[in-house]
Parts: C-alpha cells; sequence; structure tokens
C-alpha cells in the first residue's frame, strides 16, 4: 500500500508556456502532500505543502503565483508551472502522507525541460 | 535550527563488501529517522524507519540503521552489498513538537552516492 502516483514522467515544454503535474495517492487518502525540486546532484528542496481544501504554505524563496499548488481532494494535487522559463528545467517530486504519521511517500518524480 | 548531515558525498566500495553510510543530526525536539533510495530518474523509496522503540532499525534490501540519541546519528550499514545496491542515498528527520505531534516537514541530508564495484 502506499503508491504515489506523478503524471506526466517526462515534459518538455516551450519557455512561456504553463505545465501542470500532478500527484495522486492511489491507495490511501493524503491529509498532507508536499511538492520538492531537486536539482542536479543535489539533495530535495522543499517548495510547498499542501492540505486538502486549503491554500498552500510555500516555503521561502519559491514564488507562489509561479508555482501554483492546488489540492482539490484527499488523493490528488497539482503543481501547475506558470509561464515557465529554462531556469525552472528540474526534477519535480511529490510525496503524500497520511494524518499524524511522520512517514512521507513520494512519486516517482516528473522530469521538466523548459526549451 | 534543525539539520542533516550526510558526511561523505560519494562511497565507493566493492561487490560483496560492508557498507556503512553516515548520518547526523541536530535538532531540539524528538524526531522521526528515515532513510531513503533514489535510483536514477526516479523518485524516493523507503528503505527504513525509526519512530520509537528499538534503536535497531531493519529495512528492505537487507539494510539496517541504528538510532544513537547521544550522538545523534542514524547510520545505514549493510553487511554485504550489491551491484543492485548502486543508487544514492538520502537520510531525513521529521521533527516533533513537545506534544509529540509533527511539524510536517521532512529535513534531508545531502544525499551520498554508494557505487558497488564488481
Amino acid at each position: 500500500g502506499a503508491v504515489v502516483s506523478q503524471h506526466p514522467s517526462r515534459v518538455i515544454c516551450k519557455s512561456g508556456t504553463s505545465v501542470k503535474i500532478e500527484c495522486r495517492s492511489l491507495d490511501f487518502q493524503a491529509t498532507t502532500m508536499f511538492w520538492y525540486r531537486q536539482f542536479p546532484k543535489k539533495s530535495l528542496m522543499l517548495m510547498a505543502t499542501s492540505n486538502e481544501g486549503s491554500k498552500a504554505t510555500y516555503e521561502q524563496g519559491v514564488e507562489k503565483d509561479k508555482f501554483l499548488i492546488n489540492h482539490a481532494s484527499l488523493t490528488l494535487s497539482t503543481l501547475t508551472v506558470t509561464s515557465a522559463h529554462p531556469e525552472d528545467s528540474s526534477f519535480y517530486i511529490c510525496s503524500a502522507s497520511r494524518e499524524g504519521r511522520g512517514e512521507q511517500y513520494f512519486g516517482p518524480g516528473t522530469r521538466l525541460t523548459v526549451t | 535550527a534543525q539539520s542533516v548531515t550526510q558526511l561523505d558525498s560519494q562511497v565507493p566500495v566493492f561487490e560483496e563488501a560492508p557498507v556503512e553510510l553516515r548520518c547526523n543530526y541536530s535538532s531540539s525536539v524528538s524526531v522521526y529517522l528515515f532513510w531513503y533510495v533514489q535510483y536514477p530518474n526516479q523518485g524516493l523509496q523507503l528503505l527504513l524507519k525509526y519512530l520509537s522503540g528499538s534503536t535497531l532499525v531493519k529495512g528492505i534490501n537487507g539494510f539496517e540503521a541504528e538510532f544513537n540519541k547521544s550522538q545523534t546519528s542514524f547510520h545505514l550499514r549493510k553487511p554485504s552489498v550489491h551491484i543492485s545496491d548502486t543508487a544514492e542515498y538520502f537520510c531525513a528527520v521529521y521533527h516533533l513538537n513537545a506534544g509529540g505531534t509533527s511539524y510536517g516537514k521532512l529535513t534531508f541530508g545531502q544525499g551520498t552516492i554508494l557505487t558497488v564495484h564488481p
């Protein structure tokens, strides 16, 4: 149990366009979902935390108007990269957790390339 | 401030040799501790976790880790590695508040790349 999926796994878009990434918990209800960004040969950087039905909490330095997060249900969160630029190219990983549990279950990641 | 330090960025080792990946953390509150493995272009897979109880934790793929509160360490070990263990390993700490409930964030170490040579 505790499977998290992400879609798409890989996306290439042109500069100036927007891209939506979906994160789904397949077999459990995720009260909290997290979005991370991972640069090459680097650790994971937490971008934001989202709880179902409420606004996401963004980490310092993350532009909330650029990285729109919606946690519409207990099994789905989306990250939309608006007006993407080449510097937004990265590996984006989501995770989900159950209420009261410290453990996070990670999705397989989405490789975004902005040309 | 809470932090996680993985002391080795890269660990090369020969197949069937033992390995230890080191992790130290700093925190003013109680913690949960995790080790994750990441294969190239994939997400993170949980290897093992310490929440409470026995300080020696066994995980998947023959890995184990020991929580040492006095040394604030959670080193990962495997007695005999395989080529397939080649991957990046992340130590992570989840901070609890005084009431024992969580702050809700994982803090990751910088990662250790384990390379197993034949």
